[in-house]
């Protein structure tokens, strides 16, 4: 079975522009979830997605958005870029059972730098 | 607030060596999961092991093993047998909540972990 892939790896943006990222889960994955990876910050959430819904959210700006589509594919956006963007953005799937913790799968992430 | 703690920013470790990484957590919650994730300089983070917080048994994958003792809000990875491989950052992470819905985890800020021969 394929795991998480996530389009492109490598970005390289200037200040004031926008970035879409792509993630594709692992097949029969329904749950997609997006970290920010930093140095100074390490690694936070960003939101969760389910039934191409927004189910919880980290504590970022709204320049970051996302979505899901219906084949669960998911895209996440940041608007207005900073150079404070700049960090490894990761895309993790996982089933959805109510009731258990299923485990989160990642991809390989993209690393978007901001000049 | 949940939280995670790892208070081992770099560890050595001798190949064929057995090693253990710390990480406390500190949660409310009576339902949550603790996982370990490895992350290599490539940057894929990758599922190690998972403990559920009502499971009686500690959690064993392979050559990885969680020490879970809830009372002192532990879940350390043991780490046998070391090999050049497992050079790498290691992250703890919490779930909380598993009855809910929601997929949201925490993370420590990790150790970097270096096998030498």
């Amino acid at each position: 079975k394929a795991g998480v892939t996530q389009t492109p790896r490598y970005l390289i943006k200037t200040r004031g522009q926008q970035v879409t990222l792509s993630c594709s889960p692992i097949s029969g994955h329904r749950s997609v979830s997006w970290y920010q990876q930093t140095p100074g910050q390490g690694l936070q959430f960003l939101f969760e997605y389910f039934s191409e819904t927004q189910r919880n959210k980290g504590n970022f700006p709204g320049r970051f958005s996302g979505r899901q589509f219906s084949n669960s594919r998911s895209e996440m956006n940041v608007s207005t870029l900073e150079l404070g963007d700049s960090a490894l953005y990761l895309c993790a799937s996982s089933l959805y059972r109510p009731g258990y913790t299923d485990t989160q799968y990642f991809g390989p992430g993209t690393r978007l730098t901001v000049l | 607030a949940q939280k995670i703690t790892q208070t081992q920013p770099g560890m050595f470790v001798q190949e064929k060596e057995a090693v253990t990484l710390d990480c406390t957590y500190d949660t409310s919650d009576q339902s949550y999961g603790l996982f370990w994730y490895k992350q290599p300089s490539s940057g894929e983070m990758i599922f190690l092991i998972y403990q559920g917080s009502y499971d009686e048994q500690n959690a064993t994958e392979g050559r990885y093993s969680l020490n879970f003792q809830k009372a002192r809000k532990s879940a350390n990875l043991v780490i046998s047998a070391s090999q050049l491989g497992d050079s790498a950052m290691y992250f703890c992470a919490m779930r909380e909540g598993v009855t809910g819905g929601g997929n949201k985890l925490t993370f420590g800020t990790g150790t970097q972990l270096k096998v030498e021969l």
